[in-house]
């Protein structure tokens, strides 16, 4: 029973490239949450999706940041003409349709911006 | 606008001793706490948890303490072993916004021989 798997592990990207990060939730996990943990900082809510709906992306910047969660397939966190201040490391989460309280992480991506 | 705060950045403790971490958070609205432990280039593991309606929750080694009023919580680890040496994290949700966690800054706690 695999966990949550995230790829890639390590993500380089030159300023104003677009950043593709998936998550593959556990198997039976609906639910699917986005986090990114600056250097020396907790984690931040970005953004919760079930099957083809947004739920909350009140953590989302307003702009070049994009999460879907598509019928078929992974969980994708966009990000479009990236910036240095975007390198941080990016958690997945899941749970079972009844709550968080099932929560778990997957491994991160940690994505660097040179 | 730091709604959980752990005001400690690191804590080193003796291996057999106790470990307490602490946590405190402003919004009264949080009626849920839950204590995660990171190792590097690892995702948080959920530890243990509380609802708002207990002052304790016991799982082995692990305890967790509430104090509403004082909006305060902490974990404490008896015995310390060596692998509790990680970053622990505490978080919050509240029962509005079931699905959002909100995590303090972490405690790296190192366990030494």
């Amino acid at each position: 029973n695999a966990g949550v798997m995230q790829n890639p592990r390590h993500l380089v990207r030159r300023r104003g490239q677009e950043a593709r990060l998936r998550c593959s939730p556990m198997k039976g996990h609906s639910h699917v949450y986005w986090y990114r943990q600056l250097p020396e900082e907790g984690l931040k809510f970005m953004v919760y999706l079930q099957k083809e709906n947004i739920i909350d992306e009140s953590g989302m910047p307003k702009e070049r940041f994009s999460a879907e969660f598509p019928k078929e397939g992974p969980s994708i966190l966009r990000i479009q003409q990236v910036v240095r201040g975007d390198s941080a490391a990016y958690f997945c989460a899941s749970s079972p349709p009844d709550g968080h309280y099932g929560y778990t992480f997957g491994s991160g991506t940690r994505l660097t911006v040179v | 606008d730091q709604q959980v705060k752990q005001n400690s950045p690191s804590l080193s403790v003796q291996e057999g001793r106790i470990s307490i971490l602490n946590c405190d958070y402003t919004n009264s609205m949080f009626d849920y706490f839950l204590w995660y432990k990171k190792y590097p280039a690892e995702g948080p593991t959920f530890l243990i948890s509380i609802s708002s309606i207990k002052d304790k929750n016991e799982d082995g080694r692990f305890t967790v303490f509430l104090n509403k009023s004082a909006k305060h919580l902490s974990l404490h680890i008896v015995p310390s072993q060596p692998g509790d040496s990680a970053v622990y994290f505490c978080a919050a949700s509240a029962l509005q916004g079931a699905q959002k966690l909100v995590f303090g800054q972490g405690t790296r706690l190192t366990i030494n021989p």
